[in-house]
């Protein structure tokens, strides 16, 4: 079975460019995470969504932040305008509601804003 | 709020014992625990639920005492491949699924 699909794994990009991550859940689970995750704040969890709906978005640094789910396999998390600070790497995660279970980590995305 | 790990970081030699702890100061509904490797995804480990049950993967076991608000992963004759970074998430209540991830534990263990 395909694990949780992350594109892409690497995106070097210059301050003020609009980046967009992307993320397929694994197939069947219906909640979805982003995390950020840095060497100086460790593993942050920006946003998850419930059945494609944004349940709690507290960990969203700040209006330049924003995520979607427009349907059960696809999320996008988008940075505009990126800044330097934005680098980091950023997991999708996605698990069964029901209950609770283990996470599945996508592979990352290792963003790089210069 | 973040659960707090202790210790930040341990070195062992192959065959060693190490103890990993976790610290809520909000009362908990679950641990789940997650290792790490260098370049990689956290995996994860496993689960324990409120009630006091101790777990356990091969040689790696894991407590967890609601009352105190905390949990401890075991780690039993360790091999080269336990180093890593590993983490605790914290779930609050049952109602939600939100994990919040304690800072780390990195493990080195050498030949």
């Amino acid at each position: 079975d395909a694990g949780v699909i992350q594109s892409p794994r690497h995106e070097v990009t210059e301050m003020g460019q609009e980046v967009t991550l992307r993320c397929k859940p694994i197939s069947g689970h219906n909640s979805l995470f982003w995390y950020r995750q840095t060497m100086m704040r460790g593993l942050e969890l920006l946003i998850y969504f419930n059945n494609n709906v944004p349940i709690d978005d507290s960990g969203m640094p700040e209006d330049r932040f924003s995520a979607k789910m427009p349907n059960a396999s696809f999320s996008t998390l988008k940075i505009q305008p990126s800044e330097p600070r934005d680098s980091a790497v950023y997991f999708c995660a996605s698990r069964r509601l029901a209950g609770d279970n283990e996470q599945f980590f996508g592979p990352g995305t290792r963003l790089t804003v210069l | 709020q973040q659960p707090v790990q202790s210790p930040q970081a341990v070195i062992l030699r192959e065959g060693e014992d190490a103890v990993i702890n976790c610290s809520s100061s909000k009362a908990l509904y679950s641990v789940h625990w997650y290792r790490q490797k260098h370049g990689e995804a956290p995996v994860f480990l496993m689960i324990l639920l409120k009630g006091g049950e101790q777990k356990g993967h091969e040689k790696i076991s894991a407590s967890f005492n609601e009352k105190k608000q905390q949990s401890s992963l075991y780690l039993t004759a360790s091999q080269l491949s336990y180093s890593g970074t590993y983490f605790c998430g914290t779930v609050n209540n049952n109602a939600g699924n939100m994990l919040t991830f304690g800072g780390g534990t990195r493990l080195m263990v050498k030949p």
